[in-house]
């Protein structure tokens, strides 16, 4: 199975901060790398498919970057609604897995 | 708007099956466009991606979970299914069922989870 790993595990920000959380995966997935949020008893909402597309009706703060191991998510003039947990999940290879969250939490 | 909605039994006892329905509303799954599939999140924990059901019935299992599961449609109810069996403490989670949604872009297809159910939550226990 194909690891990832997210960094950091947890943050703390300010409402207006710009933020950036780093997924890396343990081998090559090209671009096949897919950004979730989750609020606490909610179900995970894409964000981002493909590393860098932004998926129908998410906010334009939010934009995605990387290729190959080294991915970044990175939130622009963070808002209120945007404090929850991030994941990162791959879809280059079965079985497809997930990051182990970045919590965004409000300083 | 399609909307998908998982219901079960919240508590199962060791080493019996567990067995969970996603009901499909708002969107056909026989219309033979998407793969269904499950995802659970153990507390505190990471989520986890279980398998994958297509309308004709094609089938993709998590090989740590391929000897105890199985995934299946029912076309008529709109409504795809899941059956672990010998669940142990380790089972207990969030289970939710999605749509698994490709996009087509510049030679690449991307593969991702666009509509979730709400989940549910499983506990193994006696």
């Amino acid at each position: 199975d194909i690891q990832m790993t997210q960094s950091p595990s947890s943050l703390s920000a300010s409402i207006g901060d710009r933020v950036t959380i780093t997924c890396r995966a343990n081998q090559s997935i090209s671009n096949y790398l897919n950004w979730y949020q989750q609020n606490p008893g909610k179900p995970p909402k894409v964000l981002m498919f493909g590393a860098s597309n932004l998926q129908s009706g998410v906010p334009s703060r939010f934009s995605g970057s990387g290729s190959g191991t080294d991915f970044t998510l990175t939130i622009n003039s963070l808002q209120p609604e945007d404090f929850a947990t991030y994941y990162c999940q791959q879809s280059y290879n079965t079985p497809w897995t997930f990051g182990q969250g970045t919590k965004v939490e409000i300083k | 708007q399609l909307q998908l909605q998982e219901s079960g039994p919240g508590l199962v006892k060791p080493s019996e099956t567990l067995s969970l329905t996603c009901s499909v509303s708002g969107g056909s799954i026989g219309d033979n466009s998407y793969y269904w599939g499950w995802i659970r999140q153990p507390p505190g924990k990471r989520l986890e991606f279980i398998g994958t059901v297509f309308s004709s019935g094609n089938t993709y299992y998590t090989p740590s979970l391929e000897t105890r599961l199985t995934i299946s449609v029912d076309t008529s109810k709109n409504e795809f299914s899941l059956n672990l069996s010998s669940v142990t403490a380790a089972d207990t989670a969030v289970y939710f069922c999605a749509r698994l949604y490709s996009d087509s872009r510049n030679f690449y297809s991307y593969y991702y989870m666009d509509v979730w159910g709400k989940g549910t939550t499983v506990t193994v226990s006696s």
